[in-house]
């Protein structure tokens, strides 16, 4: 069975300081890949993926990550965060097209001014 | 172009009762798949529907269950109502066929609260 863990469920920044969530993944095949961010009271907002090719994917708000398969993990990054960038961000695995998404717990981010 | 839309947004019910959410999903979009969010929690999987059929369906008792329509918009139903079931419950959508990983929309939710 698939599963995702989020290291860390509150992360703490300073505005203009580097952002990194981590997201490790247990799959017995090479999963897709995504990140999505949550604000309060809204839905998901899908911020990257990854599916196949280049394994450093951008996304929208400044946002990136790298899938490295011998580590499992597809980490969150943003070089320096904003006072909007303060959410819930979620990881989550497609094993297959069809199939539906596994979620991790989520990590809530805030950023301090 | 509209994305997928839920009703209601908010609601209230009392334990033992019964609720019935909506979902139109996205236009032209023809799956559609619900997930619980508990507070503080990741979403997590109820069941997908296509063609009107229950095609998956995740680790939840037969409490839930759900509908779809000709026209592709779904009903999300639980019976007996428990403090348990409070959470927002998002709709997925998209197009079989496209490739998943790429066609998925969300919802903005129904936070539904059991007291």
């Amino acid at each position: 069975a698939q599963s995702v863990t989020q290291l860390g469920s509150h992360v703490s920044v300073s505005e203009g300081a580097l952002v990194l969530l981590r997201c490790n993944y247990s799959s017995s095949v090479p999963p897709y890949l995504f990140w999505y961010v949550q604000y309060p009271n809204q839905g998901l907002q899908l911020l990257l993926k990854y599916t196949t090719g280049a394994t450093l994917v951008k996304g929208i708000n400044g946002f990136e990550a790298e899938f490295k398969k011998s580590e499992t993990s597809f980490h969150l990054t943003k070089p320096s965060a904003h006072m909007s960038d303060a959410a819930e961000y979620f990881c989550a695995v497609l094993i297959a097209y069809g199939q539906n998404f596994v979620f991790g717990p989520g990590t809530r981010l805030s950023v301090l001014p | 172009d509209a994305g997928v839309t839920q009703s209601p947004t908010h609601l209230i019910k009392t334990r033992g009762q019964q609720v019935t959410l909506r979902c139109s999903p996205k236009s032209g979009h023809d799956t559609v798949s619900w997930y619980q969010q508990a507070l503080g929690q990741g979403p997590q999987f109820i069941f997908q529907y296509y063609e009107e059929e229950e095609r998956q369906r995740g680790n939840f008792p037969d409490r839930f269950s759900g509908h779809q329509f000709p026209n592709y918009s779904s009903e999300l139903n639980v019976n007996a109502l428990l403090l348990g079931d409070s959470a927002l419950y998002l709709c997925a959508s998209r197009l079989t066929g496209t490739g998943g990983a790429n066609g998925y929309t969300f919802g903005s939710g129904t936070r539904l609260t059991v007291v």
